[in-house]
């Protein structure tokens, strides 16, 4: 059975860093084609990619976040964390992690609420 | 970047059919999935590369996708389908991976 969960601050202030963690069980990323991403959604709003992270260390991220993005695996600790820069209040969102095989997302984690304010 | 164009709301009655689009240059020669999104909750995967549906997806949730469209198709609405629904492609090599806007599922 594959799960993921998210884990980190649920608040944070306008230009600290965030880190999340996704913590998952089920499948090892060691494995040929498989990746972690991760996927925001401000309330009310829609879905929106953030990056994402291969078996092989290769790494993707949204163009729009790219220079404010970092994404790096624990493959021994099956965990996934990705550090966003300078956050602002637009960053305020639900922050997901998911299994990743083949360009599709299987398994989602349930998300982490995270709020910037002062 | 690409982008994938979804109407934002659709409205069905119960038992009728509900065909969601997603619209994107070409989309026909990429492979597109389905998530259901209930409020509150992550998304659930319902059809993959195309056409395909997870275990435990009821056969009513179909896909296809041909030229410039996509579409999620619905068949035999009921009330728990009511949820948001969002298209997904990869851009070449996954950089980056694109998500539709959402359409918002409405059962009369």
């Amino acid at each position: 059975q594959i799960t993921l969960k998210e884990s980190g601050p649920t608040l944070v202030k306008p230009t600290q860093s965030l880190t999340l963690t996704c913590t998952f069980s089920g499948f090892s990323l060691s494995t040929t084609a498989v990746a972690v991403g991760w996927i925001r959604q401000p309330p009310g709003k829609a879905l929106e990619w953030l990056a994402l992270i291969y078996w092989d260390d290769d790494k993707r991220y949204s163009p729009s976040l790219k220079n404010r993005l970092t994404i790096t695996k624990d493959t021994s600790g099956n965990q996934v964390v990705l550090t966003m820069t300078n956050m602002d209040p637009v960053d305020t969102a639900t922050y997901f992690c998911a299994h990743t095989s083949l360009t599709v997302m299987h398994y989602w984690g349930q998300g982490t609420l995270v709020t910037v304010s002062s | 970047s690409y982008v994938l164009t979804q109407p934002p709301s659709l409205s069905v009655a119960p038992g009728q059919t509900a065909r969601i689009s997603c619209g994107g240059n070409n989309i026909g020669r990429k492979s597109v999935h389905w998530y259901q999104q209930m409020p509150g909750q992550a998304p659930v995967l319902v059809v993959f590369d195309n056409s395909d549906r997870p275990s435990g997806i009821p056969e009513r949730f179909s896909g296809s996708n041909s030229g410039n469209t996509a579409t999620l198709t619905i068949s035999r609405v009921e009330a728990g389908d009511e949820a948001d629904y969002y298209c997904q492609v990869c851009d070449i090599n996954c950089d980056p991976v694109v998500f539709g806007g959402g359409t918002k599922l409405t059962v009369l």
